[in-house]
């Protein structure tokens, strides 16, 4: 079983503020890492798919780092927004695996 | 946009009984999944089910759970002897999974379900 850890478990952050959030997880047989943000009353979506070392990603305000070699991910939301409240989950993939272990995510409450 | 939709939202049971929760994958996707949540905890996988077969399942995925292919559109989750422990928010994904650039996974929005 793999042990996913997010930090922090939640967050409240100021409208118009940055945030950034970690994801570590076990660096050995590593494939890939998702990124989901999941909003109450609604599906988890997906927002980054990410398998390189030094790897960074972007959407928008959102972006993402990987470092494989260490076993950590951040995220980073720029500039908040109230529709960025919602909780973020990672979840790595190891190679022959079919299956996300998820961390217990990053609760994110942007204050108006 | 397409999406992954799973009947139905809540359902309630009792213990000892069966049940079955359905999903619709979006109509190009080739892997399939079903996870869950009970409240208060991670989501954790359950199966994965690829050509007609499963291609893993985890501890939690015994004898009383199956899934299903029966048609071209649905995949369903049957649990044939319910317990209270089974309460969970229940997950279906599905994903295209060609390559690593496009194996995120779609959700549906999920079926509550309660065991009393």
């Amino acid at each position: 079983i793999l042990n996913v850890e997010q930090s922090p478990q939640s967050l409240h952050v100021q409208e118009g503020d940055s945030t950034n959030f970690t994801c570590s997880f076990p660096s050995s047989n590593f494939y890939a890492l998702h990124w989901y943000r999941w909003e109450t009353a609604k599906s988890p979506e997906a927002l980054f798919v990410m398998t390189l070392n030094g790897d960074e990603k972007k959407k928008g305000r959102i972006s993402a780092t990987l470092n494989t070699k260490e076993g950590y991910s951040y995220l980073y939301i720029k500039g908040s927004q109230p529709e960025d409240s919602a909780t973020y989950l990672c979840a790595p993939l190891n190679f022959g695996n079919e299956k996300l272990t998820f961390g217990t995510g990053t609760r994110l409450t942007i204050i108006p | 946009e397409p999406e992954v939709t799973q009947t139905p939202s809540h359902q309630v049971t009792q213990m000892g009984q069966e049940v079955i929760l359905r999903c619709v994958p979006i109509s190009n996707h080739l892997y399939f999944y079903w996870y869950r949540q009970i409240l208060g905890q991670k989501v954790e996988f359950l199966v994965s089910f690829y050509n007609n077969e499963i291609s893993e399942k985890s501890e939690i995925f015994d004898d009383q759970f199956s899934v299903e292919r029966p048609d071209g559109s649905n995949f369903t989750l049957k649990i044939r002897s319910t317990k209270l422990e089974d309460s969970a928010m229940y997950f279906c994904a599905s994903s295209e999974r060609t390559d690593s650039t496009n194996e995120k996974l779609f959700f549906g929005s999920g079926t509550q379900l309660s065991v009393l």
